[in-house]
């Protein structure tokens, strides 16, 4: 079955840039999303198609997926941008998750 | 704005049988595909499937044997069903709605919005 693989953690200091990484095999191929959650509540989509933003989502998220890595960027990381992070992915008919990036911003 | 809200029994007996309910606001369930994805306490995500307006499905391998999915249009809703559970299936069950798009052919799906998730557990 296929895997998603993501760092545990990642820390940044207030005002800089944030990277969390998605590994999967050709994930490229793929389309990846990521969505965000903070303690006691539902995930919220910040990312979708690779790189997209929904509607109301801030400028300083983004993303990128090449070859077997997708990333989510937070540019100027603000304290309120601290939480779980999921990349997800869609194959073979199925949705799979990666385990979650906790975003510790320091 | 499509929101959902998830219903259903917060306590369940092993063996028996988990049934949730997700009512669509603000959107109708005939279009989109409308998700299910579970959560146990303190770990990640899971995603249980995909129901069609039209009835298709997509289904989580390791769950497919167990779950069942249905649509009730006319209380613009749709519903888990979940047999024979076990402790390890305690967890925050989410509805969300889903989109999609193509790429290399294939659909690719993503999840938004969600429901604000129901803590079932599994115990006697």
């Amino acid at each position: 079955s296929y895997e998603l693989t993501q760092p545990p953690s990642v820390s940044v200091s207030p005002g800089q840039t944030a990277s969390i990484t998605c590994s999967g095999d050709k994930l490229g191929d793929k389309y990846a999303c990521w969505y965000q959650q903070k303690p006691g509540q539902s995930p919220l989509l910040v990312i979708y198609q690779d790189n997209k933003r929904p509607s109301g989502i801030p400028e300083r998220f983004s993303g990128s997926n090449s070859g077997d890595t997708a990333t989510l960027t937070i540019s100027g990381t603000q304290a309120m941008d601290e939480a779980d992070y999921y990349c997800q992915a869609w194959d073979s008919s199925t949705a799979v998750f990666g385990g979650g990036t906790k975003l510790t911003v320091l | 704005q499509v929101q959902l809200q998830e219903s259903g029994p917060g306590l369940v007996k092993p063996s028996e049988t988990l049934s949730l309910t997700c009512t669509v606001s603000g959107g109708s369930i005939s279009s989109h595909y409308w998700i299910w994805i579970r959560q146990p306490p303190g770990k990640g995500l899971e995603w249980i499937g995909n129901i069609y307006y039209t009835g298709s499905t997509y289904s989580n391998p390791s769950l497919k044997s167990r779950v069942t999915f249905s649509l009730d249009m006319s209380k613009n809703q749709f519903s888990l069903k979940m047999t024979s559970v076990t402790a390890a299936d305690t967890a925050v069950y989410y509805c969300a709605k889903g989109d999609w798009g193509y790429r290399r052919g294939s659909p690719q799906f993503w999840f938004d919005p969600w429901g604000q998730g129901t803590l079932v557990t599994v115990s006697s």
